[in-house]
């Protein structure tokens, strides 16, 4: 089956930028969403297909996918983008979702 | 706006029964694919199963499948997922969301399931 690996914690000062990334085989040939999750609350969309963003989701949040890694980049980063971040994508040779381990931003 | 709320968690024993329920609300529900996602305490998300709109495609994944069975109620906007013979490693917040043929875009506060005995 199919695997997306996220390193576990990725940490930031406030103002820099965050990449989060996301591996998995030749993931660049399939479309990546990426969540973000409060804790107690429910997971957003925040990236869908690559590089596209939702009505209401700032500018900050930007996405990438070539090759064997997608990057999931937060610009300018503030205390309030603390979260887990997920990576999704369809895996078909499996009709399954896949998600990614989950990546925890701390804002130094 | 789009609204989902889960309904239906609670404690369980092993081997037991439980059905979850989604109400939404603020969009054309049958016209939407619809999907269980999972969260085990401390855990990350773990997808469950989907259906599509006019419910004659469903997917699960291979830890539930023979044990949930999801399906939907378009009259009534309503999600549902039957769960039987439930194991403690099922235990974890339950989200439904809108989507399942792509992204996930709106997604219930979840309900969440307990198995103990």
């Amino acid at each position: 089956s199919y695997v997306l690996t996220q390193s576990p914690s990725v940490s930031v000062a406030p103002g820099e930028t965050a990449r989060i990334a996301c591996g998995g085989s030749n993931i660049g040939s399939k479309s990546v969403h990426w969540y973000q999750q409060k804790p107690g609350q429910a997971p957003v969309l925040v990236v869908y297909n690559d590089r596209d963003r939702p009505s209401g989701i700032p500018e900050q949040f930007s996405g990438s996918n070539s090759g064997d890694t997608a990057t999931l980049t937060i610009s300018r980063v503030e205390a309030g983008d603390e979260a887990d971040y997920f990576c999704q994508v369809w895996d078909s040779s499996s009709d399954h979702w896949v998600f990614g381990g989950g990546t925890k931003l701390t804002v130094l | 706006q789009v609204q989902l709320m889960e309904s239906g968690g609670g404690l369980v024993k092993p081997g037991g029964s439980l059905s979850l329920s989604c109400a939404a609300s603020g969009f054309t529900f049958s016209d939407q694919y619809m999907t269980w996602i999972r969260q085990a305490p401390g855990k990350g998300l773990e997808w469950v199963a989907y259906i599509s709109s006019g419910g004659s495609i469903v997917y699960y994944a291979d830890s539930v499948k023979g044990r949930f069975t999801i399906s939907r109620d378009n009259l009534k906007n309503s999600l549902y997922l039957q769960m039987n013979s439930l194991r403690v490693e099922d235990t974890a917040v339950y989200f439904c969301a809108r989507g399942g043929n792509r992204m996930m875009d709106h997604w219930g506060q979840g309900t969440l399931v307990t198995v103990s005995s």
